[in-house]
């Protein structure tokens, strides 16, 4: 069964509003989470990653303004779009592992569409 | 820099051939190597890992992957494909950086299989 879970799973909202999306950790403690975006017919790019207790370490060029993470427990991380505006349209899909060597487990991502 | 490079954007394969979709990647130091699948509108599903011993490894729905390191690849196989493997597949390495786990991505494979 899926160890991570996403929600919400689908969003469409107006120009300028601010969209949160959840990640928790089912059954296992995380205390590090990790935020991509996904393109159409594209790869994943990793956003952040998301460290419980402490500041998310964003990737270049991806602006921590915009996109907030919070990881305020070990099972679950936030992310907001911050006035979210049509070119933010993507595929956002979160993941946690048990351990450093451990593989990801990834949710069922969120699909977000800005009118 | 740690890349890794599918090879295929697209591989079409009848139902019950084989298939082979190729992975080859580029690290300086040892790395830890996944393939995972992704159906519409869903995250990432963990096939199967390489992390140490075996260089064969095998994993969920029959398919199994090679870890070559002279060649730098991690081939993906499957002696018998079904309508149900259509999907698009990942490869990807991970590796610590500024102790953190990564993973990088490919591009990815989208898999067709016709009847």
């Amino acid at each position: 069964g899926a160890v991570v879970s996403q929600h919400p799973s689908w969003v469409i909202c107006k120009s300028g509003t601010s969209v949160k999306i959840e990640c928790r950790s089912l059954d296992f403690q995380a205390t590090t989470m990790f935020w991509y975006r996904q393109f159409p017919k594209q790869s994943l790019m990793l956003m952040a990653t998301s460290n419980e207790g402490s500041k998310a370490t964003y990737e270049q060029g991806v602006e921590k303004d915009k996109f907030l993470i919070n990881h305020a427990s070990l099972t679950l991380s936030t992310l907001t779009v911050t006035s979210a505006h049509p070119e933010d349209s993507s595929f956002y899909i979160c993941s946690a592992n048990r351990g450093r060597d451990q593989p990801q487990h990834f949710g069922d991502g969120t699909r977000l569409s800005i009118l | 820099a740690q890349s890794v490079t599918q090879l295929d954007s697209q591989v079409p394969v009848f139902e019950e051939a084989p298939v082979e979709l190729r992975c080859n990647y580029s690290s300086s130091v040892s790395v830890y190597l996944f393939w995972y699948v992704q159906y519409p509108n869903q995250g990432l599903q963990l096939l199967l890992k390489y992390l140490s011993g075996s260089t064969l490894v095998k994993g969920i729905n029959g398919f199994e992957a090679e870890f070559n390191k002279s060649q730098t690849s991690f081939h993906l196989r499957k002696p018998s494909v079904h309508i149900s493997d259509t999907a698009e597949y990942f490869c990807a390495v991970s590796v610590v950086l500024g102790g953190a786990q990564k993973l990088v991505f490919g591009q990815g494979t989208r898999l067709t299989i016709n009847p």
